[in-house]
């Protein structure tokens, strides 16, 4: 199994620019979560889906994030328009029915200018 | 406001020694509890977890142990090796199943010196 795959792995943008991050969960999985790293706050989470469903998206900073389940096995994260703060690591995970572990994609290192 | 705290941002050990890997938590509520270890540009990986019913869980040369009085858990790693050296994440959720969500303290970098 290929694992979670995110892309881009890089991204440099420049303030006021939509940026879209893409994710794709490991076969058979049903949960998908978004997270972005920094180093004062750690991992946090930003939205959660269970089969396809948004279940809690409380972790969203502002309305200019928005995120999406297409299909059960694709997720986008969008920042419109992108800010400086939003530099940081961007990790999506996904989670098999009833298990217990979150298995993590590579990330997305996102740099706004 | 952190509900789960690493208050070390980093912990340097000899190899072969012990390394000791501290968390505390706030929220009684939560009642599964994981550690991660992540590599310099690598998703975070699972390593070990523990339920509240139990107060330790050994997997190899990993032990996490949890103290519910304290709200504190620890991962013990004996012998550190410096294959160990990475930042490690703990974790709490209120449930133990994989579709909730898990808060995750600021991490703590180990540094395994050979």
């Amino acid at each position: 199994d290929a694992g979670v795959i995110q892309s881009p792995r890089h991204e440099v943008t420049e303030m006021g620019q939509e940026v879209t991050l893409r994710c794709k969960l490991i076969s058979g999985h049903n949960s998908l979560f978004w997270y972005r790293q920094t180093m004062m706050r750690g991992l946090e989470l930003l939205i959660y889906f269970n089969n396809n469903v948004p279940i809690d998206d409380s972790g969203m900073p502002e309305d200019r994030f928005s995120a999406k389940m297409p299909n059960a096995s694709f997720s986008t994260l969008k920042i419109q328009p992108s800010e400086p703060r939003d530099s940081a690591v961007y990790f999506c995970a996904s989670s098999p029915r009833g298990g217990n572990e979150q298995y993590f994609g590579p990330g997305t290192r996102l740099t706004v200018t | 406001d952190q509900q789960v705290k690493q208050n070390s941002p980093s912990l340097s050990v000899q190899e072969g020694r012990i390394s000791i890997l501290n968390c505390d938590y706030t929220n009684s509520m939560f009642d599964y509890f994981l550690w991660y270890k992540k590599y310099p540009a690598e998703g975070p990986t699972f390593l070990i977890s523990i339920s509240s019913i139990k107060d330790k869980n050994e997997d190899g040369r990993f032990t996490v142990f949890l103290n519910k009085s304290a709200k504190h858990l620890s991962l013990h790693i004996v012998p550190s090796q410096p294959g160990d050296s990475a930042v490690y994440f703990c974790a709490a959720s209120p449930r133990p199943a994989g579709t909730y969500k898990y808060i995750f303290g600021t991490g703590t970098r180990l540094k395994v010196l050979a």
